[in-house]
């Protein structure tokens, strides 16, 4: 099956600062997405972006398809941002999650 | 627009017993599908449905099983509970293949 890694395993930053997640994945994929993960427990979704690039406010994303990577841009981070990023890749049917990133922005 | 419901939100339940949980997709998506995540992990796909019928498995054993309503909703049922099985198991939906899945806020199940 797909291969997901993500990195890095764990980031720490200041406010107002600003981070790149990274994504690879192992094969062609027709579905990718960005999820943050609340300390609830609740995935919400950032991006679906299997290539391009989008915005939005302050995250932006892009997919490289051909060289199966992608990057999440966090620009001028708040402690709101902290919690878990995953990036979950597929084709039909299934997606397979990375083990995530874990950010913590502090004051 | 109600996104994706699951409940219940939190369950206890013994080794051995059988659970099912339940999940109702967002207004407009007719394709479900189940993960499992561990603590500290990454959500694991368990199986996707579509038009009633299990479409896609993941590799979880043969007591793991559910089943999608005409309605779309859909429930996960397993059986003999193990310790093991103790996760946040979260439903997600989307419209056939298209666009991205929206993930509900999980049931959280605890084997005791």
């Amino acid at each position: 099956g797909i291969q997901v890694e993500q990195s890095p395993p764990d980031l720490i930053l200041q406010e107002g600062a600003n981070s790149t997640l990274r994504c690879n994945f192992s094969d062609s994929v027709n579905n990718l997405q960005w999820f943050h993960q609340n300390p609830w427990g609740q995935l919400i979704n950032l991006f679906y972006i299997p290539s391009g690039t989008k915005q939005n406010g302050r995250l932006s994303a892009t997919t490289v398809a051909t060289e199966r990577y992608s990057l999440l841009y966090i620009s001028s981070s708040q402690t709101t941002d902290s919690g878990v990023y995953f990036c979950a890749v597929g084709n039909a049917g299934k997606s397979t999650f990375g083990d995530g990133t874990t950010l913590t922005v502090k004051p | 627009d109600a996104g994706v419901t699951q409940s219940p939100t939190h369950l206890i339940k013994t080794r051995g017993q059988q659970v099912t949980l339940r999940c109702s997709p967002k207004s407009g998506h007719d394709t479900v599908s189940w993960y499992q995540q561990a603590l500290g992990q990454g959500p694991q796909f368990i199986f996707q449905y579509y038009e009633e019928e299990e479409r896609q498995r993941g590799n979880f054993p043969d007591r793991f099983s559910g089943h999608q309503f005409p309605n779309y909703s859909s429930e996960l049922n397993v059986n003999a509970l193990l310790l093991g099985d103790s996760a946040l198991y979260l439903c997600a939906s989307r419209y056939r293949d298209f666009y991205g899945y929206t993930f509900g806020s999980g049931t959280r199940l605890t084997v005791v």
